[in-house]
């Protein structure tokens, strides 16, 4: 089955910084790779997600980007703000019959004010 | 539009007693999930529906765990008897068909003592 490790752990950042999260997969079948956000005590919510057709997908500060051959792919945060402090977490999945995700083991973000 | 509902949020239970959480998806949505998360790690697959079908459930513990959906919407996990091991947060999640992406409920975190 599918494997994906994601690094760091643990990331503190000053405000106004950049944030960059890395996960790799196992699965070269995988080709969806969405990012959660899960705040103490939340529920995980999507913030942006990636198809292996794409090799970069932005939306306003938050940038993902893949490497297929590699198999990793990152999740950029620019100009963090405390409200970005929250665990992240990757996943990859086949988009083909079913879409069963496979998380990372979460990346808690610090931003410091 | 509503979001996933999970009840209760926090279950105490004594071991070797049953447990049951319950899920109500979001509305017209066909697939559900339910995932477990332990502390401080990513979502891992516990069973996936599609309507009332349990399609996954490779990754049901089946000696102490099951579930049900028996009319294609709300849906329920059961444990009985519970386990030290067991105490967790409990995540549904549904979306629209298999390939649609996953919205989280809050989850039901549990505590066996």
């Amino acid at each position: 089955g599918e494997n994906v490790e994601q690094h760091p752990s643990t990331l503190s950042v000053q405000e106004g910084d950049s944030a960059v999260i890395k996960c790799t997969y196992s699965d070269s079948a995988s080709n969806y790779f969405p990012w959660y956000k899960q705040e103490l005590g939340k529920r995980p919510q999507l913030i942006i997600d990636i198809r292996s057709n794409v090799g970069e997908k932005k939306d306003q500060r938050i940038a993902v980007t893949l490497n297929k051959t590699a198999k990793h792919f990152s999740l950029h945060i620019t100009e963090t703000q405390p409200e970005d402090s929250a665990v992240y977490f990757c996943a990859a999945s086949r988009e083909t019959g079913a879409n069963n995700l496979f998380f990372g083991t979460g990346t808690r973000l610090t931003v410091i004010p | 539009e509503a979001g996933v509902v999970q009840s209760p949020r926090y279950k105490i239970i004594e071991k070797k007693q049953p447990v049951a959480f319950w899920c109500n998806p979001i509305s017209g949505h066909n697939t559900l999930y339910w995932y477990l998360q332990n502390l401080g790690q990513g979502p891992e697959l516990l069973i996936r529906y599609e309507n009332e079908e349990a399609v996954d459930d490779s990754q049901l513990p089946k000696d102490r765990f099951s579930a049900e959906r028996l009319k294609g919407v709300d849906s329920t996990l059961k444990i009985q008897p519970a386990e030290l091991g067991d105490s967790a947060v409990y995540l549904c999640a549904s979306s629209l068909g298999p390939l649609g992406t996953q919205y989280f409920g809050p989850g039901t975190r549990l505590l066996v003592l």
